[in-house]
């Protein structure tokens, strides 16, 4: 299968703290897994990405974690902020596929004050 | 963040009518890559291609659409006789290379079928 399960749907946290997204996927031929951020009548807009040679990737903010044993991968956002709130999409492809993104369910994120 | 241009940003179309959009992919990317994003938010892959080649596309694509990527045109992506269901954003993303490479969406067209 290529499914790719993302939890939770809706997310609230409160400004300052951090939100985490999970997400796993079925495929272990997986390679690369990017996350993107779409905001309301917007495109989808990459974040960060990590590939399967990588266990950890941090940038401005964004953490993302990837457990290939368990074929699983995650974002976390610290010190969130107003502005973060959006929906988040994450995403895994393959190469033998043609590297065309399977996408998760999508997370609501909203940041309260 | 993304050069893709993709156009028009909207279309609205009868049921039975053609739909096309149009993508330019970001300058020297030969990778195109075509998504749907339906009105709960999924994505469906349609097609990519590696220069004008079809490298992979679902079988809705194959029988309902006609899409190619001829050297020095825009990209496009043609729904032969749309229908309700086709109502979406159709995103066009376009990477360096096939292995592992980021993919960067344009700013879609959304098309209603009415």
């Amino acid at each position: 299968g290529e499914q790719v399960e993302q939890l939770p749907s809706i997310l609230r946290v409160q400004e300052g703290s951090s939100a985490s997204i999970n997400c796993t996927y079925e495929n272990s031929a997986s390679n690369y897994f990017p996350w993107y951020k779409q905001e309301p009548g917007e495109n989808p807009k990459l974040i960060i990405d990590i590939r399967s040679n990588m266990e950890r990737k941090q940038t401005q903010g964004l953490i993302v974690l990837l457990d290939k044993k368990a074929k699983r991968f995650s974002l976390h956002i610290t010190d969130t902020q107003p502005g973060d709130s959006a929906m988040y999409f994450c995403a895994a492809s393959i190469t033998s596929s043609g590297q065309k993104l399977v996408f998760g369910q999508g997370t609501i994120l909203k940041v309260y004050l | 963040n993304s050069k893709v241009i993709q156009t028009p940003r909207y279309l609205v179309k009868g049921q039975g009518q053609k739909a096309k959009m149009r993508c330019i992919p970001e300058k020297g990317h030969p990778v195109v890559f075509w998504y749907q994003q339906n009105k709960n938010n999924e994505f469906k892959f349609l097609i990519n291609f590696q220069n004008q080649e079809v490298l992979q596309q679902i079988d809705m694509t194959e029988k309902r659409f006609s899409a190619e990527c001829p050297s020095n045109s825009p990209c496009s992506l043609e729904i032969q006789s749309s229908e309700a269901g086709d109502s979406a954003l159709y995103l066009c993303a376009s990477s360096l290379q096939v292995n592992q490479d980021t993919q960067y969406f344009g700013p879609g067209t959304r098309l209603l079928v009415l």
